[in-house]
């Protein structure tokens, strides 16, 4: 299967800084999720997004689909920003990378 | 973005009992569904593929006479953990997928399972 992986594992953040997470993966996909775990373990949507850019807020997308590879930019990060960030990635049964915890800090 | 709902949202067991827990797509029919296990501090991993009307596809590794799967129709599926043991305690989560011109999956809230 599709091979993801997800950096950096983890980030701290001071309340306001600006962040890039990425993810790599193996092969050409038809899909490509970007997720917030929250601390009750919610999985939020936030970007469906194989390729192009898209912008939600302070949130932002761009997948180069021809490199192999994502990235989420976080923007004036909050304490609610915390939790765990999964890429996921393939046609409909969803392969996820290992995750990038981000730690906002006030 | 389209709902699902996944119930319990915890449970607590003891061990050598069944426990079901269910995952309804509220507001789509839903010939597919997903259930993924979540170890603490790990990433998500696909246990099986829950099909409409016939038989549940499972992981290489899963065991399908533990972890029974009923898609009973395009708004519900059930995974029911049999027998279960604490080494099945662990984090359950549901997805579906809304098919059309995006593929895009949908979760449902998780179910966190306690086997004492």
């Amino acid at each position: 299967g599709i091979q993801v992986e997800q950096s950096p594992p983890d980030l701290i953040l001071q309340e306001g800084a600006n962040s890039t997470l990425r993810c790599n993966f193996s092969d050409s996909v038809n899909n490509l999720q970007w997720f917030h775990q929250n601390p009750w373990g919610q999985l939020i949507n936030l970007f469906y997004i194989p390729s192009g850019t898209k912008q939600n807020g302070r949130l932002s997308a761009t997948t180069v689909a021809t490199e192999r590879y994502s990235l989420l930019y976080i923007s004036s990060s909050q304490t609610t920003d915390s939790g765990v960030y999964f890429c996921a990635v393939d046609d409909y049964k969803l392969s996820f990378g290992a995750g990038t915890t981000v730690t906002v800090r006030a | 973005g389209a709902v699902v709902s996944q119930h319990p949202s915890w449970v607590i067991c003891k061990s050598g009992t069944s426990v079901k827990i269910e995952c309804r797509s509220l507001d789509f029919q839903a010939t597919t569904m997903f259930w993924y296990r979540q170890f603490p501090k790990q990433s998500l991993m696909l246990m099986a593929t829950s099909n409409e009307g016939s038989k549940a596809t499972y992981e290489q590794g899963v065991e399908k006479d533990k972890f029974l799967i009923n898609h009973a129709s395009l708004t519900l599926s059930t995974l029911t953990v049999t027998s279960a043991h604490p080494e099945d305690s662990s984090f359950y989560i549901c997805s579906a997928p809304i098919q059309g011109e995006n593929t895009e999956a949908f979760f449902g809230q998780g179910t966190r399972l306690t086997v004492v």
